[in-house]
């Protein structure tokens, strides 16, 4: 049973860059949540998709933006990056959008230089 | 406010101690409540979900109380292996799964 897998899983870019993010859900998932989560600090929501829609969105810019593909894999872009992006960001993954426990990838390190 | 808010630790206990964590939530449509358990540098992994009830797991005891918006994790018997950083969690219903800044814990032999 496949959990939750994410790529690349370090990543070192430059500001005004953009990066890419992957995820593939734990299988029998459909829906796709982002987070970001600096040193420090709690994960924090991005966004989520589910039907390959952005179902909701936390408090994070337009640079932010994502994708869900018909096989329930997500994208996660981020544009002109910012010293400040710098965090580890992880997918989550679940069925639906109900209450059930969220299942984490093992995140993308990204570094902005 | 934050809506999710915890101890802001670290707790240092000794082996086999107990230690209690807390944690507070603002919104009061959240319906369901985990304690995750995230290592250094590691993506957290689910500890338990919370009832209403209360639950136990082994060492691990979760509460809830609605009321006071007030839920619990207790550690019996503190391992070296539970070290980590716990983070609460609240969710409403359709909505983002809102995670607490987390507590850390360092069990010291």
């Amino acid at each position: 049973d496949a959990g939750v897998t994410q790529s690349p899983t370090h990543l070192i870019k430059t500001r005004g860059q953009q990066v890419t993010l992957r995820c593939s859900p734990k299988s029998g998932h459909d829906t796709v949540s982002w987070y970001q989560q600096a040193l420090g600090q709690g994960p924090q929501f991005i966004f989520q998709y589910y039907e390959e829609e952005e179902r909701q969105r936390g408090n994070f810019p337009d640079r932010f933006s994502g994708h869900q593909f018909p096989n329930y894999s997500s994208e996660l872009n981020v544009n002109a990056l910012l010293l400040g992006d710098s965090a580890l960001y992880l997918c989550a993954s679940s069925f639906r959008q109900d209450q059930s426990p969220l299942h984490f990838g093992n995140g993308t390190r990204l570094t902005v230089t | 406010r934050k809506e999710v808010e915890q101890d802001p630790g670290p707790f240092n206990v000794p082996e086999g101690a107990t230690v209690a964590f807390n944690c507070t939530y603002s919104n009061s449509a959240s319906q369901s409540f985990f304690w995750y358990r995230q290592d250094c540098r590691k993506e957290p992994k689910l500890l338990m979900s919370v009832y209403s009830s209360g639950n136990e797991d082994g060492r691990f005891t979760a509460q809830l109380n609605r009321a006071s918006q007030y839920i619990s994790l207790l550690i019996r018997d503190s391992k070296l292996s539970d070290s980590a950083t716990y983070l609460c969690v609240a969710n409403r219903y359709g909505q983002n799964f809102v995670f607490g800044p987390g507590t850390r814990l360092s069990v010291l032999p």
